[in-house]
This record gives structure tokens, C-alpha cells and sequence, in this order.
């Protein structure tokens, strides 16, 4: 079985653009969480997607928006670059929502605005 | 909101040493605990986990035991080696929400 897998591996991108960031999940996983993860810091929630629906949201604004797939993969879509946006963006996959099941995560994206 | 709370870093350690990294936590109800590590470079991989109170995750020779009277779920190696050398992660996932709540990360060094 393939794993979670991000592309691209590494971007750089002006302040003020706009940035698509893909995942494609774990076989017969459908839910995806998206997690930003600033240098030297833990990894902060984005937002969640179950069976193409979006179902939860963390503290970030309007421009980080999302989109998942009928195959269960996803984007992360940021508007409106900014400075603070360069981080590490990962994406995991699990098997469901409930409370004890693992996440799996790729090896996430690295964005640089400068 | 839920949250957690790591032993601050780094940690240097010999080869061979006890391992101790400790985790505290804040959250309603009754969450799932994990620890994940980051290896240089990578994404997180899951190293243990625990789903209720006095359950004991291990993997590789780390263990963690979900307290639920101190709301702690403190890793801990016997002996340490140069490969587990990377960043580790204690977080939960229930309590309010069901996404994954992260504690800042310990960066462990070991020294041959």
C-alpha cells in the first residue's frame, strides 16, 4: 500500500501570490487534516476534510482554503502570501474520524515567500 | 481549548543513557494520546499511542503511560541510541475537537 505522499517537495513563491499544495492520501483513507508547521515549532491545524466535506477548521484566515477529492486527495490552497506563511505544510490521512485512529503524514512541503 | 505542554529542549544525551521527555496535557473528556517523531528532514511518524486511562503505548523500546489523575503521558527510553536522535512530539487528539493538538517538540541529540 502506498503511503501519504505531497507535492511539490519544496517551493518558493513571491509575497502576494497565490500557492496550490497537493496530497494524496493513504489507500481507503477518506479523511485529510492539513497542518502548518513553522520552524522549530509543533504542527498547527489547518483544517479537516471527511468524504469531501470540510469538518473542521483551526485559527487560520479565509485565504487558506481547501478542497478534497472523490478519491480522497486533497489541496490546500493559500491566497495573499505573506512572510509568516514560509513553514513546513503537512498533510495526514487517516482511516476515519474517531478519536484513537492514527494519522499518517507525508514528508509535507516546504514554502518560502520571500 | 484542548492543549499540551512539553519539557523544553534540546536534550543531549551519551549512548546508552535513560531517556525521560516529559508531556502534560489540558483537554475535556477523554483523549487518545500519541507521541510522533521527526527525523531531519521528514514528515511525523507515529511512535506510540495510548486511548485511555493507565493504558501503556511502546514501540522500539519507548513506553508512555496515559495518566489521567497528573494528565500526563510522559515518553521514556532505557537506553538510548545515536539513531534515535530527532524530534519528538506529544499530542491529543478528542477532547474538544478531533483533529491532533501538538506540544511545541523536544529536540533529542544523542552522542556516540
Amino acid at each position: 500500500e502506498t503511503g501519504v505522499t505531497q507535492s511539490p517537495t519544496h517551493l518558493i513563491k513571491t509575497r502576494g501570490q497565490q500557492v496550490t499544495l497537493r496530497c494524496s492520501s493513504q489507500s481507503g483513507h477518506n479523511t485529510v487534516s492539513w497542518y502548518q508547521q513553522a520552524l522549530g515549532q509543533g504542527p498547527q491545524f489547518i483544517f479537516q476534510y471527511y468524504r469531501e466535506e470540510e469538518n473542521g477548521r483551526g485559527n487560520f484566515p479565509p485565504r487558506f482554503s481547501g478542497l478534497q477529492f472523490p478519491n480522497y486527495s486533497s489541496e490546500l490552497n493559500v491566497n495573499a502570501l505573506e512572510l509568516d506563511d514560509s513553514a513546513l505544510y503537512l498533510c495526514a490521512s487517516s482511516l476515519d474520524l474517531k478519536w484513537d485512529t492514527e494519522a499518517f503524514f507525508g514528508q509535507g512541503t516546504r514554502l518560502t515567500v520571500v | 481549548g484542548d492543549s499540551v505542554t512539553q519539557m523544553e529542549g534540546p536534550v543531549t544525551l551519551s549512548e546508552e543513557a535513560f531517556l525521560t521527555i516529559n508531556c502534560t496535557y489540558t483537554a475535556t473528556g477523554y483523549p487518545s494520546l500519541f507521541w510522533y517523531v521527526q527525523y531531519p528532514g521528514e514528515g511525523l511518524q507515529l511512535l506510540l499511542k495510548a486511548t485511555k486511562a493507565d493504558d501503556k503505548g511502546s514501540n522500539k523500546g519507548f513506553e508512555a503511560t496515559y495518566r489521567k489523575e497528573t494528565t500526563s503521558f510522559h515518553l521514556e527510553k532505557g537506553s538510548v541510541q545515536v539513531s534515535d536522535s530527532a524530534v519528538y512530539f506529544c499530542a491529543l487528539k478528542g477532547g474538544s475537537a478531533r483533529q491532533l493538538t501538538f506540544g511545541s517538540g523536544t529536540q533529542l541529540t544523542v552522542l556516540p
